[in-house]
């Protein structure tokens, strides 16, 4: 069975500090996708990025970067320079592509709430 | 494009009531699925369609059935509501490749409320 285990309940930091989220996984599988969804107050959720499993390389989108490292199984969501629009709950999730006909079932984290203040 | 929409988007129901929520989708989406949201434990899958007629249970489909007789529309529904039952609904949709896993596009929620 997969699991996604996000520690982090709860993150508060000063406006402008660099913050990071961390998400671990469980999968049985060698063939797997990781995303990051972030849900602001206004309760609607947004996705953030899409990772396979065979892709390791980090990336970074403005000030979003994310850390994949299969060793570990953990998939690491950094903002650099918070600013209070990033205040929200932020969900790490794992799918397990393992039929033919692709995603069929998400797995989330319970969600790290941030709150960045001003 | 409206994207993923969810009608209604609150609803309060008395122990007993049966109601059902409608999710629509306009991006030509084979996957549908139906989530709940609750405090402290993230969203967890309740129902999914891989395709107009079918339906398969999730995580934790008991006191929920679901129909998708059109592509387009994937109906939750309650038979009758419990007040375990209150929490906030999202639908989503994904695309299907072979071996790949889309990301799914959510739909707003509908919060319901049991008494």
């Amino acid at each position: 069975a997969q699991k996604v285990t996000q520690a982090q309940t709860e993150i508060s930091v000063v406006e402008k500090e660099d913050v990071t989220l961390d998400c671990v996984y469980e999968t049985r599988d060698t063939t797997y996708y990781l995303f990051w969804y972030k849900q602001p107050p206004s309760g609607e959720l947004v996705f953030l990025i899409r990772r396979n499993s065979f892709d390791e390389q980090n990336e970074i989108s403005g000030r979003y970067s994310w850390n994949f490292q299969k060793s570990t199984s953990s998939f690491n969501f950094t903002i650099t320079a918070s600013q209070v629009v990033d205040s929200a709950v932020y969900f790490c999730a794992l799918s397990e592509a393992r039929s033919n006909f692709g995603n069929e079932k998400l797995t989330f984290g319970t969600g790290t709430r941030l709150t960045i203040i001003p | 494009n409206a994207g993923v929409t969810q009608t209604p988007k609150f609803r309060v129901l008395k122990t007993g009531q049966s109601m059902t929520l409608l999710c629509a989708q306009d991006m030509n989406h084979e996957y549908m699925y139906w989530y709940r949201q609750d405090p402290g434990m993230g969203l967890r899958l309740i129902h999914y369609s891989v395709g107009e007629g079918t339906t398969a249970k999730g995580e934790v489909p008991d006191g929920y059935n679901v129909s998708r007789l059109k592509k387009q529309n994937f109906l939750l529904g309650l038979e009758s509501a419990a007040p375990s039952q209150t929490s906030v609904y999202f639908c989503a949709s994904s695309y299907s490749t072979p071996g790949e896993s889309g990301e799914q596009y959510f739909g707003p929620g509908t919060r319901l409320t049991v008494t």
